[in-house]
């Protein structure tokens, strides 16, 4: 069972454009966290958001997490192929136990 | 550089065989982390050890066991290889394990089972 659903699992756009993941669950995290990971490497932290309705920005990057604390967005602004990637959310329960999604492959071409 | 080594990078054995994977935290981080990650199943989290104590426990199958030694290392071992455990690991370290302490990941490693 997926307690977390990432939505689109593969997006390929073009250098310029918009785009929106969303990460879904029917729980209630204490925070939910964003990791990037490239080819070749492990998940790097971008971000953590802790209440519920929060947002927080990372130079081109928007994130969200929803005001019940069971879902969560990331907006990227104006994509540059050096976003290409796989992005990960991930749940923490109270336990301080993490739950993944499956991942967002995002590929920019320029 | 997150500060987590994990060796080797690679590794390619047959089935049926035993293989140690080897982690070393970040420095002053007490708590060690395993996942596995593999195209269908994404990133599964297996076991966890906060100074040398096992803490938590995920997915990880009876084969497999790791442990972490006073120097604040961490071996996986995982035995009686099969073809389905071909997949990339990876090591996680934080400083304290709770759920307010992020988690840096090693590089992986890429088992190959044949």
């Amino acid at each position: 069972t997926q307690l977390l659903e990432q939505s689109p699992q593969f997006l390929s756009i073009q250098e310029g454009e918009n785009l929106t993941v969303y990460c879904n669950s029917s729980s209630v995290f204490s925070s939910l966290q964003w990791y990037r990971q490239e080819p070749g490497e492990g998940p790097v932290l971008l971000v953590t958001v802790v209440t519920g309705g929060e947002v927080k920005k990372l130079k081109r990057l928007t994130f969200q997490f929803g005001d019940a604390r069971k879902d969560s967005s990331l907006h990227i602004t104006a994509a540059q192929p050096g976003d290409t990637g796989l992005y990960l959310c991930a749940g923490v329960r109270n336990t301080g136990k993490l739950i993944f999604g499956q991942g967002t492959t995002l590929q920019v071409k320029p | 550089d997150s500060g987590v080594t994990q060796t080797p990078k690679h590794l390619i054995t047959a089935t049926g065989q035993r293989v140690t994977l080897r982690c070393s935290p970040r420095s002053g981080d007490l708590s060690v982390y395993w996942y596995q990650q593999s195209l269908d199943q994404g990133l599964q989290f297996l076991i966890q050890y906060y100074n040398g104590e096992e803490r938590a426990k995920g997915n990880i199958l009876e084969r497999f066991s790791a442990q972490q030694f006073p120097d604040l290392h961490s071996e996986l071992n995982l035995s009686s290889l099969e073809l389905g455990d071909s997949a990339l690991y990876f090591c996680a370290s934080s400083v304290e394990g709770g759920k307010n302490s992020p988690l840096h990941f090693g590089n992986g490693t890429r088992l190959t089972v044949t």
